[in-house]
């Protein structure tokens, strides 16, 4: 498994501004995800991070409003854009290792994000 | 659309116990399942299961796949306190993301 560190942990962000956060593997990885964790709800996918190219968005998810960035193999940032309170989440990080059966997905400690 | 049903929602047992928790799943491709435990923020990986009537098994937890009736069980026995978390099951359809869908969650609460 990976090391995966995220940053801020946790946030109390003000309605319509922008946060950034960071995710940084203690190796280089080819799948790189990032899911968001409503508060008492199950994770959903927002996007793929793709090294080098656009991020993969899931329905529902938009570039303008989580603009993501994957300048290497060890290193993302999604940006939570313009916030209301409805972005009150956790937002996680993860990584995945495949094998010829299947891909095994690790998760960063996550960042808990308020809007107020 | 690929969908994961985790049953029962929540379940409070006392120490020594032994509980089962339930997964279902419709998935287009079905690649894996994994079962992963949630205490604070980051969800833990626990198994990843991707062949039926093969039990996985770590400590006290265990877990098997039944791809012709499409569920999957997670066992946990002797339980302690410290196995009070949010369990997760997912599932991986075949497909250029590697994308996982996520159940709800069975919160478990283990009593002293």
């Amino acid at each position: 498994s990976a090391v995966i560190s995220q940053k801020p942990s946790r946030d109390i962000c003000q309605r319509g501004t922008s946060l950034t956060i960071q995710c940084q593997v203690d190796s280089q990885v080819t799948m790189m995800f990032w899911y968001r964790q409503q508060p008492g709800q199950s994770l959903t996918l927002i996007a793929t991070a793709n090294q080098g190219s656009e991020a993969t968005y899931e329905s529902g998810f938009v570039i303008d409003k989580f603009p993501i960035s994957r300048p290497n193999l060890t290193f993302s940032t999604l940006t939570v854009s313009n916030m209301s309170p409805e972005d009150s989440s956790i937002y996680l990080c993860s990584v995945g290792y495949g094998t010829g059966s299947g891909n095994t997905i690790y998760f960063g400690e996550g960042s808990w994000l308020t809007v107020v | 659309e690929d969908k994961v049903v985790q049953s029962p929602l929540s379940l409070v047992v006392h120490e020594g116990d032994t509980v089962t928790l339930n997964c279902s799943y419709e998935v287009t491709n079905f690649r894996s399942l994994l079962w992963y435990k949630q205490e604070k923020k980051a969800p833990t990986f626990l198994f990843m299961l991707t062949s039926s009537g093969i039990e996985k098994k770590s400590g006290r937890l265990s877990s098997i796949l039944d791809k012709k009736e499409l569920f999957s069980i997670l066992n946990i026995t002797a339980t302690q306190t410290g196995d009070s978390a949010i369990y997760l099951c997912a599932v991986e359809g075949r497909g250029a993301n590697s994308k996982l869908t996520f159940g709800k969650g069975i919160t478990l609460s283990v009593r002293p």
